[in-house]
């Protein structure tokens, strides 16, 4: 089954660093949401765009949905350790209320 | 509110073994989904229901089954379990219909097949 490319894979900084993740697919998206899983918890939603373009923050964290649809990005400025966990990508298809996932980018946070 | 919720929060089951994990929500929300997740593999979508009544399978659905109990209850049947099945399950509720589409998450069932 389809999957969206997500990168990195993992990384590891130092706290007060700034972080950029992104996710590419070969499909065009409708939507795209990025979440954030805590170990051994369900993921939590941080960020949703709808439109080709849109720039959306929450606090420290800002994404942005690509203009070709295929693509989103998610920045995390100032990182602090509760930043802490895997972050996912997830597109929305048209026509259906189905999400596709990325693989996560696992995070981890030095003081 | 509860938001989503699943049990068992952690099962431990033996091969050919049955089980059924239960999941609600309390949000109204018309869609609810059941997903597995695997090391390096993200989520999967396992099985999904966009209404009372109504189910369809996602990208992985051999070896479940599913029931759309009423509006709230979305639960998941493993009839005959296998080592393969060994993964964290998540079940998930949405709004139906235009934007947003965005999916709420119960905390889990941690489930072992040996």
């Amino acid at each position: 089954g389809q999957q969206l490319n997500q990168s990195p894979q993992s990384m590891f900084i130092q706290e007060g660093e700034d972080v950029s993740m992104n996710c590419t697919s070969s499909s065009i998206f409708n939507t795209w949401l990025w979440y954030k899983q805590d170990p051994g918890e369900g993921p939590v939603l941080l960020i949703a765009l709808y439109k080709a373009g849109e720039l959306t923050s929450n606090g420290r964290l800002t994404a942005q949905f690509g203009i070709t649809r295929k693509d989103s990005f998610l920045n995390i400025s100032a990182s602090i350790p509760s930043d802490v966990g895997i972050y996912f990508c997830a597109g929305q298809e048209f026509g259906t209320d189905k999400l596709i996932f990325g693989t996560g980018t696992r995070l981890q946070v030095f003081p | 509110n509860a938001g989503v919720t699943q049990t068992p929060k952690f099962q431990v089951l033996k091969t050919g073994q049955s089980m059924t994990l239960q999941c609600a929500q309390d949000m109204n929300h018309n869609s609810m989904y059941w997903y597995r997740q695997d090391p390096g593999m993200g989520l999967r979508l396992i099985y999904y229901s966009a209404s009372e009544g109504t189910t369809d399978k996602g990208e992985v659905p051999n070896g479940y089954n599913v029931s759309r109990l009423n509006k709230r209850e979305f639960s998941l049947r493993l009839e005959s379990a296998a080592p393969s099945q060994t993964s964290v399950y998540f079940c998930a509720s949405s709004r139906t219909g235009t934007n947003p589409h965005e999916q709420f998450f119960g905390p889990g069932t941690r489930l072992t097949v040996l």
